[in-house]
């Protein structure tokens, strides 16, 4: 069965700092998708990037970008230029390959803090 | 609609009780998943619908557990005898088709068993 882990269960950076959470993973699958997402008190699970494992670039979206290390089976989330709205809880998933089930798997989540 | 909507935000249950906690999702997604998220946990997945039809439902914990979907549409999740360890806040999420299309979720329903 597929894992995933987040080693950090708390994190705190300074505003416009850069910080970067990390995640690692355990499955057999050559073909996957990863994510991160953000979770504020209000409970929504918002998605903040995700990675094809079969591209090679990581991905990035604004202030927000990975490091996939696919022999690793590392997959870490680096948020530059820290906002004090980038505080919540950050969960880090896997998800099978297209055509199987179609389950996310979280990690136990890290929550980060951003001081002013 | 807007967003996947969950009713209701919050509910407390004694022992014992059965409950059942509404999904509506987004208008035109096929693909509908409830997940378990207890303290300090990520998100456990239970069951996957699309359509109408379960096509995953190996996360039910147990036969307490039942969710149906008849319409295709809005979804719900049905706890019967409720024990203390399935309080939790109870996600659901929704998605174009499933298969690499991105999920959207819910703001969740808190459940307390008392």
């Amino acid at each position: 069965a597929q894992t995933v882990t987040q080693s950090q269960p708390e994190m705190s950076v300074q505003e416009a700092e850069t910080v970067t959470l990390s995640c690692t993973y355990d499955t057999s699958e050559s073909d996957y998708y990863l994510f991160w997402y953000k979770q504020p008190p209000s409970r929504q699970m918002i998605l903040v990037i995700r990675q094809e494992a079969y591209k090679q670039q990581n991905a990035t979206e604004n202030r927000f970008s990975v490091n996939f290390q696919k022999a690793a089976k590392s997959f870490s989330l680096k948020i530059s230029d820290s906002q004090l709205g980038d505080a919540a809880m950050y969960f880090c998933a896997y998800r099978t390959p297209q055509g199987g089930s179609e389950k996310l798997v979280f990690g136990k989540g890290t929550k980060l803090t951003v001081n002013p | 609609g807007a967003g996947v909507s969950q009713t209701p935000s919050n509910k407390v249950t004694e022992k014992g009780k059965y409950v059942e906690l509404r999904c509506d999702p987004i208008s035109g997604h096929t693909a509908l998943y409830w997940y378990r998220q207890s303290l300090g946990q990520g998100p456990e997945f239970l069951i996957y619908f699309q359509g109408t039809g379960a096509a995953d439902d190996s996360g039910l914990p147990n036969d307490r557990f039942f969710a149906v979907r008849p319409e295709g549409s809005v979804s719900t999740l049905k706890i019967q005898r409720t024990e203390r360890g399935d309080s939790a806040v109870y996600l659901c999420a929704s998605s174009l088709q499933g298969s690499g299309t991105e999920a959207f979720f819910g703001q969740g329903t808190r459940l307390t068993v008392v």
